[in-house]
Formats: structure tokens, C-alpha cells, sequence
């Protein structure tokens, strides 16, 4: 059975740091792009961040490009987030998700139950 | 990196059909067929229900459709039921690897 999960939120002041993991198991982590998405109080789903499977290659949202840095341990099986500069429009639950294959395309076909991050003094 | 736009509400008696649209530009859902759709329920994992614009993932339900025309993606769920009562974002692809969501939609069942 396909699993990911988050971990890693909490609370944060403004302009701190955080890192965010996602384990991941049932399926060859290696051979696929993850990325993570998230979702502000009572806001919608926004894309973060894409990854492909070699870890050769990242994509960033504009809102966290230059903030945020997406890697992989493919040996354990993880995918990390590592946060800094924070805003208080960073807070929001951040998911997980398995692509489709080697590289992103948007296609979210796995998705861990969520983190939440939340950036206040 | 605009949100595509989804009714912010749509809703329907049970055993009706509901159709969502999200809508995009040139840059994305009207060059790409790669649009998705997901159903959110509260507190809940997002789930995919429909890939590469009018694909379903093994297992979903053939009552979920999804369809595209120019700039505007659609979803239409049919016969209705209770547990259909969710939320649900289209997500296009940009272009170089980035990646848009809708505005979302709640679906209520009357």
C-alpha cells in the first residue's frame, strides 16, 4: 500500500526556520517526483514545490522561490522541505504528494494527511 | 502563477448531475492537457479523481468525468450522492514544471 507522511510542523516566529520531512513506503520512492502543495487557513490548494525522481531537477512557486528548498534522500525513502525566512502567509498545512513519474506533471495521485506550519510572534 | 477560477459553490439534489468549470489561460489549461481534478473532504488526504483531463485513476467512480474546451476545463459528476459533498481544485500544468490549482469548489448536496 502506497503511504506518505508528513512531519515536522509546527509553530514558528516570522522570519524563522523550519524543515518539513515526508517518509514514503509501498512503492520505489527512487523512480518518482514528489512534490508539496499546501493549504492556508480556509484558502486553497497551492502548489510549493516539484522534485523529479534523480533529485536533478527542482521547480519552485514563485511565492517561495529563493525561501524554500526541496531535496530527496532516495536511499531512505524521503523528501524534505526546508524552510526559512518564513512569513506569516506561509502558515497553512503542507502536504505531500507522489507524481505520476520521473518527472512532474501535476498529476497528485498520492498525498500524506498534512502538516501544519504555523508562522506567528 | 494565477489561480484558475472555479464557482466558488455549486450544488445539486441527489441523482442529479453537477458540472465544474475552471477556467485557465493560453499558458496553461488552454495549451496543456494535463489538468487534474481532486475532491477534498475536511481534514482528509486530497484525492485524484481525474488525470490528464479526462482520465480516472483505477478505482474512481465512472460518475466523475472531466472534459476540456479552449481555456476552460470541466468536471462533471454524475448521479449525485451524498458523499460526493466535498471540496474540488482543478491543478493545470504552466509550463516548466510549475503547476497551478483552482479556486476551489464546495459542492453541497441538497
Amino acid at each position: 500500500e502506497v503511504q506518505v507522511m508528513e512531519s515536522g510542523g509546527g509553530l514558528v516566529q516570522p522570519g524563522g526556520s523550519l524543515r518539513l520531512s515526508c517518509g514514503a513506503s509501498g512503492f520505489t520512492f527512487s523512480t518518482y517526483a514528489m512534490s508539496w502543495v499546501r493549504q492556508a487557513p480556509g484558502k486553497g490548494l497551492e502548489w510549493v514545490s516539484s522534485i523529479t525522481s534523480s533529485s536533478g531537477t527542482t521547480y519552485y512557486a514563485d511565492s517561495v522561490k529563493g525561501r524554500f528548498t526541496i531535496s530527496r534522500d532516495n536511499s531512505k525513502n524521503t523528501l524534505s522541505l526546508q524552510m526559512n525566512s518564513l512569513r506569516a502567509d506561509d502558515t497553512a498545512v503542507y502536504y505531500c504528494a507522489k507524481d505520476r513519474g520521473f518527472v512532474p506533471v501535476g498529476e497528485f495521485h498520492y498525498w500524506g494527511q498534512g502538516t501544519l506550519v504555523t508562522v506567528s510572534s | 502563477q494565477s489561480a484558475l477560477t472555479q464557482p466558488a459553490s455549486v450544488s445539486g439534489s441527489p441523482g442529479q448531475s453537477i458540472t465544474i468549470s475552471c477556467t485557465g489561460t493560453g499558458s496553461d489549461v488552454g495549451t496543456y492537457n494535463l489538468v487534474s481534478w481532486y475532491q477534498h473532504h475536511p481534514d482528509k488526504a486530497p484525492k485524484l479523481i481525474i488525470y490528464d483531463v479526462s482520465k480516472r485513476p483505477s478505482g474512481v467512480s465512472d460518475r466523475f468525468s472531466g472534459s476540456k474546451s479552449d481555456n476552460t476545463a470541466s468536471l462533471t459528476i454524475s448521479g449525485l450522492q451524498a458523499e460526493d459533498e466535498a471540496d474540488y481544485y482543478c491543478c493545470s500544468y504552466a509550463g516548466s514544471s510549475t503547476f497551478v490549482f483552482g479556486t476551489g469548489t464546495k459542492v453541497t448536496v441538497l
